[in-house]
């Protein structure tokens, strides 16, 4: 089946550096991804999406220059988490429209932690 | 606006115990519900899924049933393993779009 992989798993950086996810369709091509966030005791929310090629659209309330969402190929997209601060440390999950029946795929999630 | 309410958690059970977890919702428009599960470091998986009212999904021995009248979908399973262990996300999509709308998830432990 369709199989996003999402890397890493887990990071812990320093406030003030910049943090790249890796999520990568493995065995079909994604035109369309969408990366969400949960924060603790909170639901998972969709940031953004982003389409092959062009823009990502961010939901209200994300910011765009900081959370920077690169979709350069059918097979990967990136999010950059930049300038991080301790309110940042969230799961970041991605997940992908797959043609046909196969409906959505997720990753496995990144924990990010800020301190 | 849409949104997803699930019952907290964690929860432990003992191994072949009856299993329920909630999940109301609330839609603007005619949603598909869901139930994902997560198992320790992968991916959320479809469960099982209903895309209209009276409509059960299954599968694994999970159960839930599309409820408009109580705009719920609960998650059940009559005998739980050791194996079932992990995250459910219950979730809602509408018909018209790609975007997700989750509960919070509820952790399952079950215990031999």
């Amino acid at each position: 089946g369709a199989v996003v992989s999402q890397h890493p798993s887990r990071v812990i950086c320093k406030s003030g550096t910049s943090v790249k996810i890796e999520c990568r369709s493995l065995d079909f091509q994604a035109t369309t991804m969408f990366w969400y966030r949960q924060f603790p005791k909170q639901s998972l929310m969709l940031m953004a999406t982003s389409n092959e090629g062009s823009k990502a659209t961010y939901e209200q309330g994300v910011e765009k220059d900081k959370f920077l969402i690169n979709h350069a190929s059918l097979t990967l997209s990136t999010l950059t988490v930049t300038s991080a601060h301790p309110e940042d440390s969230s799961f970041y999950i991605c997940s992908a429209r797959v043609d046909g029946n196969y409906g959505y795929t997720f990753g496995s999630g990144t924990r990010l932690t800020v301190v | 606006g849409d949104s997803v309410t699930q019952m907290e958690g964690p929860v432990t059970l003992s191994e072949e115990a009856f299993l329920t977890i909630n999940c109301t919702y609330t839609a603007t428009g005619y949603p598909s519900l869901f139930w994902y599960v997560q198992y320790p470091g992968e991916g959320l998986q479809l469960l099982l899924k209903a895309t209209k009212a009276d409509d059960k999904g299954s599968n694994k021995g999970f159960e839930a049933t599309y409820r408009k009248e109580t705009t719920s979908f609960h998650l059940e399973k009559g005998s739980v393993q050791v194996s079932d262990s992990a995250v459910y996300f219950c979730a809602l999509r509408l018909n018209t779009g790609n975007q997700f709308y989750f509960g919070t998830g509820t952790s399952l432990t079950v215990i031999p």
